[in-house]
């Protein structure tokens, strides 16, 4: 079936520096939307993109989605050891009823 | 407060044994959904319901079973066909309409163990 793929699997940081991960897909996504799941909780939604090309931030996090809507990516700058957690990507394909399909995710570990 | 609740937390079963699990939403949401995280991977969609009393198979429907009799509620049962049962389980809502455009609202997990 048709899969979403995230990379890296892990990112270890030192506090202050920049992160990103990415996801990309073979087939066009429809929209694809973003959760942070912080360590033995559960995932939580940070934000939607659905057009190409489109671009969206909230504070430090940049989120972009490609031109051919087949990939995206998820910035932080400057982490912060708040910002600890698993990172995953959420697509949706035109022919798959609606279901979203996730990414593996990105295990996010940040040194103070 | 609304939300997902999911209980128990920590769930321990004997291999052979059927076990449901619960999922209560008082958000309204007509949409609600099962997925499966394994240590390392992503979720994967075991089942979902757009209505009451509709629900279809996700992508790792085998061995499972579920019910939508009730708005709030949605139960699933892990039976004993399913081959490897240990995991953390987690039931999401959302609104309804083109439902892969809203965002998913998730319970805090139930993690099972079976011996």
């Amino acid at each position: 079936g048709q899969q979403v793929m995230q990379i890296p699997q892990y990112q270890h940081v030192q506090e202050g520096e920049d992160f990103t991960t990415y996801c990309n897909s073979s087939t066009t996504l429809s929209n694809i939307q973003w959760y942070k799941q912080r360590p033995g909780g559960h995932p939580v939604f940070l934000i939607q993109l659905v057009k190409s090309g489109e671009v969206k931030k909230q504070k430090r996090l940049t989120f972009q989605f490609g031109e051919a809507k087949k990939n995206s990516s998820l910035h932080i700058t400057a982490t912060q050891t708040t910002d600890v957690g698993t990172y995953f990507c959420a697509g949706s394909f035109y022919n798959q009823g609606g279901k979203l399909i996730f990414g593996q995710g990105t295990e996010l570990s940040v040194k103070p | 407060d609304g939300g997902i609740t999911q209980s128990p937390k920590y769930l321990f079963r004997k291999e052979g044994q059927n076990v449901t699990l619960s999922c209560e939403q008082n958000l309204n949401h007509d949409a609600m959904y099962w997925y499966r995280q394994d240590p390392g991977q992503g979720l994967r969609l075991i089942y979902y319901s757009q209505i009451v009393n509709d629900f279809q198979k996700g992508d790792i429907a085998e061995g499972y079973s579920v019910s939508r009799e009730k708005k709030e509620s949605f139960p699933l049962t892990v039976t004993s066909a399913q081959k490897n049962p240990t995991a953390f389980y987690l039931c999401a809502s959302s609104v309804g309409g083109t439902f892969h455009y809203n965002e998913q609202f998730f319970g805090p997990g139930t993690r099972l163990t079976v011996l």
